[in-house]
């Protein structure tokens, strides 16, 4: 099983461009989210979709949207990087199981440095 | 609002002695899940337990143990005989049992600990 599949896993860009992480899961899981991780900061939540066509925000999501047109699919765009997003990314997913949610499971994680 | 409190930042333990992580939580609700996860130097991020709010049975699973203190709200994570192969960052994470927040995790700001050989 492939679980839950992040690219790129490395990815530097300049200040101002854009570009979108990609993150993908097999499970049929209805919940999907992403994270940040910064030195010092452990891992916070930047948006997450509890299913095709929901999203939310989280506790940091200036300067990122997402959206989720399928279950298996949500994506993390970045439209003008800044170098205060230099951070290792993190999706995860999730499913509920009698009205709760299981763990979650990670992604490998995307390190992205703004230049 | 949720928070989980790490306070040790860095540990090092040489090998095979015993090491407790701890992990202090702050929540309003009555009922919650409470996480492990570890995160060796290859970066991913590894799921150890989850335990519900309503058990407070203390766990083990071969070298690991797990004290949940619902009074003190507290779920310190307990190494025995440590290895090299146990350095990581591990983080204590919070949840919500139903609804809206049942899957957005509160992590704490992690322990990185390293065992010396």
């Amino acid at each position: 099983n492939a679980g839950v599949t992040q690219t790129p896993k490395f990815q530097v860009l300049k200040t101002g461009q854009s570009m979108t992480l990609q993150c993908a899961q097999d499970m049929n899981h209805e919940y999907m989210s992403w994270y940040r991780q910064d030195p010092g900061m452990g891992l916070r939540l930047i948006h997450y979709s509890v299913g095709a066509g929901i999203t939310d925000q989280g506790e940091v999501p200036n300067g990122y949207n997402v959206s989720r047109s399928t279950t298996e699919d949500f994506p993390l765009r970045l439209l003008s990087a800044a170098p205060s997003q230099t951070s290792v990314y993190f999706c995860a997913s999730s499913y509920s199981r009698q009205g709760a949610s299981t763990e979650a499971f990670f992604g490998q994680g995307t390190r992205l440095t703004v230049v | 609002a949720q928070k989980v409190t790490q306070a040790q930042t860095e540990i090092s333990v040489v090998e095979k002695e015993d090491v407790t992580l701890d992990c202090v939580y702050e929540t309003r609700d009555t009922t919650y899940y409470l996480f492990w996860y570890k995160q060796p130097p290859s970066g991913e991020l590894v799921f150890l337990i989850r335990r519900n709010s309503f058990d407070e049975q203390n766990e083990i699973s071969g070298r690991y143990s797990w004290n949940f203190q619902k009074s003190t709200s507290s779920f310190n994570f307990t190494i025995t005989a440590s290895q090299v192969v146990d350095s990581a960052v591990y983080f204590c994470a919070l949840s919500r049992i139903s609804g809206a927040g049942s899957y957005q995790l509160t992590f704490g700001k992690g322990t990185k600990l390293s065992v010396i050989p």
